[in-house]
């Protein structure tokens, strides 16, 4: 069965330092894959997402994200962290022309003054 | 444009009483979805519907029932309501492959 992990459950870091957040899925093929974030009381908004070709995808409030197939990863960045990147993160992959997603547990980012 | 749009913002409701949340979306999409979060589980999918006048089982459908009214509304009614199904509820409606989700509903079941 397809799964998605997401080894932090929590991440703090300083306003304007550099973040990763981890995401590796189990999957045969190449999926779908997806980043969310979720403000404290709101729904899911789409980050950005990865179907086919380049592995580095941009997403929107300066998000990037990069597919590593060796690695089954797709781990999500952002050089300069602002107070209002603080929320939860979620992973997701889907299959090939499916539509059913499965989402990681979720990562915290906490961010510092 | 108002997206996908769930009612009611808060339930809270009695163990045994029933309730039903309300889902529509103004984008066309075939696909919509019923999911439950819980602290430290991530998203579960209760119910989805691939398209009008059809719906199917996911992870989590024990004690939940869905109606696909017509394609733009789908709604979630749990009939005899208990305290394991407190959580906070997101519809979502699916697209090129992506799944766009509404605000949530957070019910309390005492």
């Amino acid at each position: 069965a397809q799964s998605v992990t997401q080894p932090d459950i929590h991440i703090t870091v300083s306003e304007g330092a550099s973040l990763e957040l981890r995401c590796n899925y189990s999957y045969g093929a190449t999926p779908y894959l997806f980043w969310y974030v979720q403000s404290p009381g709101q729904g899911l908004q789409l980050l950005l997402k990865y179907f086919s070709g380049d592995t580095l995808v941009q997403g929107i409030k300066g998000f990037e994200a990069e597919f590593k197939r060796s690695q089954s990863s797709f781990n999500l960045r952002k050089p300069s962290v602002h107070w209002s990147d603080a929320a939860e993160y979620f992973c997701a992959v889907v299959k090939d022309y499916g539509q059913n997603f499965v989402f990681g547990p979720g990562t915290r980012l906490s961010v510092l003054p | 444009n108002a997206g996908v749009t769930q009612t009611p913002k808060f339930q809270v409701l009695k163990t045994g009483q029933s309730m039903t949340l309300q889902c529509a979306q103004d984008m066309n999409h075939n696909s919509m979805y019923w999911y439950r979060q819980d602290p430290g589980m991530g998203l579960r999918l209760i119910y989805y519907s691939a398209s009008e006048g059809t719906t199917d089982k996911g992870e989590v459908p024990n004690g939940y029932n869905v109606s696909r009214l017509n394609k733009r509304e789908f709604s979630l009614r749990l009939e005899s309501a208990a305290p394991s199904q407190t959580s906070v509820y997101f519809c979502a409606s699916g697209g090129d492959q992506t799944q766009y989700f509404g605000p949530g509903t957070r019910l309390l079941v005492l």
